[in-house]
């Protein structure tokens, strides 16, 4: 069975810090994979998708970037963190013939000072 | 534009009582998908169910039922019998399709549905 693993769990940054978060997926091959984030537990907004490895498409103009240097491996990264990074960050994949069920791993929480 | 409505900010049942969720939701595409997730104080999202919308036949699995009409652009989710074990954040959310009727699996989702369960 698939599963998706995140890490870290939690985060706390100073303003102006790198980051880098990390989503792994197992026991599937060829996925796509999203990142998302969640501000103040509410409603989620789509940051980046990846159809294959090094295909990155952006939906929100931002100092985030993503990269998929593996197969099932999905990284988010900043140069210099903001306040309004703040939130909780979701990875997904999505397999089969149209892949439009996407499936969640258990989140980081990122809070920066 | 897609666009998803989940009107209720907040629900406060008892347990046992039954319960509707609202979903209403506005697309452009005449094929797409729609879906519910639960997301509970772990904050892991959970997948319950998806509904194409070629499809409009209700669905019922255990204590969770699922209303969709095309004609209103709904796709309304009850739980029966409530329990605190359902207390949660509901999303809905709607599929776009790109790529010659084939998803990419972007979602939209509604700002979410917070279910308090009291014993």
């Amino acid at each position: 069975s698939q599963t998706i693993h995140q890490w870290p769990a939690t985060l706390v940054q100073p303003v102006g810090s790198p980051l880098s978060l990390e989503c792994t997926v197992e026991g599937t091959s060829n996925p796509n994979l999203y990142w998302y984030r969640q501000a103040a537990g509410r409603g989620l907004q789509l940051l980046f998708y990846s159809v294959g490895i090094g295909q990155i498409s952006s939906e929100v103009p931002q100092n985030l970037s993503a990269s998929r240097p593996q197969d099932r491996q999905f990284i988010l990264s900043s140069k210099k963190l903001l306040l309004s990074d703040s939130g909780f960050y979701l990875c997904a994949w999505s397999v089969g013939a149209g892949k439009e069920t996407q499936y969640f791993g258990p989140g980081t929480r990122l809070l920066v000072l | 534009a897609q666009k998803v409505t989940q009107a209720q900010t907040e629900i406060s049942v008892v347990e046992k009582e039954d319960v509707t969720l609202d979903c209403v939701y506005e697309t452009r595409d005449t094929t797409y998908y729609l879906f519910w997730y639960k997301q509970p104080p772990s904050g892991e999202l959970v997948f319950l169910i998806r509904r194409n919308s070629f499809d409009e036949q209700n669905e019922i699995s255990g204590r969770y039922s699922w209303n969709f009409q095309k004609s209103t652009s709904s796709f309304n989710f009850t739980i029966t019998a409530s329990q605190v074990v359902d207390s949660a954040v509901y999303f809905c959310a709607l599929s776009e399709f790109r790529w010659g009727g084939t998803s990419y699996g972007k979602l939209t989702f509604g700002q979410g549905t917070i279910l308090t369960v009291h014993p």
